[in-house]
């Protein structure tokens, strides 16, 4: 399977600042996801990144508070904008269709943002 | 609208021990289904699928999962467990509906608890 990479691993910020989490693959993915899975919860897709277009967003997430980026096949990045402490949770990076697997998704080690 | 529910929020069993944990679905057409684990403070880990072929799926760390198309159910199991296997448990269906993205449905979780 792919490996999958994110940076930060964990970070606290004030609120009302951002954050931008990057999704580094070592091989080239036709689907990149960010999940969001709030505290003792489960995951909750907010978008599917879209190489060269805009990233297609989930019903009660929109573009202004979590912009995405994907220049290229092996990387993503997440922003999350404008923090409050409801943004508190792990962020989560996920890929599928790469030359080993068509049709799983693997994760990311994930992202713990708290939020002061 | 696909959707996929774990009934029970947490199982505990006995070190050597087999366990279920379970999993139910609604989709419409084939069900593409999964089952991933998550360690503390950690990423999702893949353990198995079910697309098509053998009711009975072979995955990671000698879990298994039988899928029931009648019962519309996907439980995992394993024969003997280990103390090392305890974790929170994700059942997920990918969504396959036409003009959609492919995006897993998770279920709310299972933590799963073996003693010694």
């Amino acid at each position: 399977s792919a490996v999958i990479s994110q940076k930060p691993s964990r970070d606290i910020c004030q609120r009302g600042t951002s954050l931008t989490i990057q999704c580094q693959v070592d091989s080239q993915v036709t689907m990149m996801f960010w999940y969001r899975q709030q505290p003792g919860q489960s995951l909750t897709l907010i978008a599917t990144a879209n190489q060269g277009s805009e990233a297609t967003y989930e019903s009660g997430f929109v573009i202004d508070k979590f912009p995405i980026s994907r220049p290229n096949l092996t990387f993503s990045t997440l922003t999350v904008s404008n923090l409050s402490p409801e943004d508190s949770s792990i962020y989560l990076c996920s890929v599928a269709g790469s030359a080993s697997s068509t049709d799983t998704q693997y994760f990311g080690p994930g992202t713990r943002l708290t939020v002061l | 609208a696909q959707s996929v529910a774990q009934p029970e929020d947490q199982v505990n069993v006995a070190e050597g021990n087999p366990l279920t944990v379970k999993c139910t679905y609604s989709v419409s057409g084939n069900p593409y289904l999964f089952w991933y684990v998550q360690y503390p403070n950690r990423g999702l880990q893949f353990l198995l699928k079910y697309i098509t072929g053998d009711n009975l799926v072979k995955g990671s760390y000698g879990f298994e999962a039988e899928f029931n198309k009648s019962q519309t159910s996907f439980h995992l199991k394993k024969p003997s467990a280990l103390v090392s296997d305890s974790a929170l448990y994700f059942c997920a269906v990918r969504d396959m509906a036409p003009g959609n993205t492919g995006k897993l449905i998770f279920g709310q979780g299972t933590t799963l608890q073996v003693k010694p």
